[in-house]
């Protein structure tokens, strides 16, 4: 079975600082793979998405995750780090088999904090 | 066009009794799928509802079912609750035609006492 594993639960980050949450994916093929975001009392938003073609994938609020295969990652990443971006951040990826898109295994979560 | 609404948004229970989630859909999409958090965890999918049918199901036990309406809309159903069903529970509906984005609600907050 697909799974994702997100190796870091809390990571503080200070204001205008970059940021790299780290995302390792276990499959074999090239995987769908996501990136979502969920600020406190929030349900979940989707930053970005890697389907396939371009390694580098662009998202939403500045967010940007890199494809790797080589080492079976998916980072995401920001080159500057809002206060408004503590939140928690969930890696995910859908069972290609599943013939359906939206059943997704999401991975433990990272818990942003942004000290100013 | 109206985003994922679920209600209501927080509720506590006892131990042993039953409750109702409710979902409404994106305007459009015809598949809603629900998932369990537990605190400090990531979303568990529970199941999947494609035109009134459920079409795919996690690893929860049949006390947890579900409906879909002809409108799209969905509920989800907890029987014999226990502590252990403590969490938010997140509602997602996506459209069809390929690899499409799913939407969340805001979740419902379930504290079972």
């Amino acid at each position: 079975a697909q799974s994702v594993t997100q190796p870091d639960i809390h990571i503080t980050v200070s204001e205008g600082a970059s940021l790299e949450l780290r995302c390792n994916y276990s499959y074999g093929a090239t995987p769908y793979l996501f990136w979502y975001v969920q600020s406190p009392g929030q349900g979940l938003q989707l930053l970005l998405k890697y389907f396939s073609g371009d390694t580098l994938v662009q998202g939403i609020k500045g967010f940007e995750a890199e494809f790797k295969r080589s080492q079976s990652s998916f980072n995401l990443r920001k080159p500057s780090v809002h206060w408004s971006d503590a939140a928690e951040y969930f890696c995910a990826v859908p069972p290609l088999n599943s013939g359906g898109y939206q059943k997704v295994t999401f991975g433990i979560g990272t818990k942003l904090q942004v000290i100013p | 066009e109206t985003g994922v609404t679920q209600s209501p948004t927080h509720l506590i229970k006892t131990r042993g009794q039953q409750v109702t989630l409710r979902c409404s859909s994106q305007s459009g999409h015809n598949t809603v799928s629900w998932y369990q958090q537990a605190l400090g965890q990531g979303p568990q999918f529970i199941f999947q509802y494609y035109r009134e049918e459920e079409n795919g199901r996690g690893n929860f036990p049949p006390r947890f079912s579900g409906l879909q309406f002809p409108n799209y809309s969905s509920e989800l159903n907890v029987n014999a609750l226990e502590l252990d069903d403590s969490a938010l529970y997140l509602c997602a509906s996506s459209g069809t035609g390929g690899v499409t984005e799913a939407f969340f609600g805001q979740g419902t907050r379930l504290t079972v006492v």
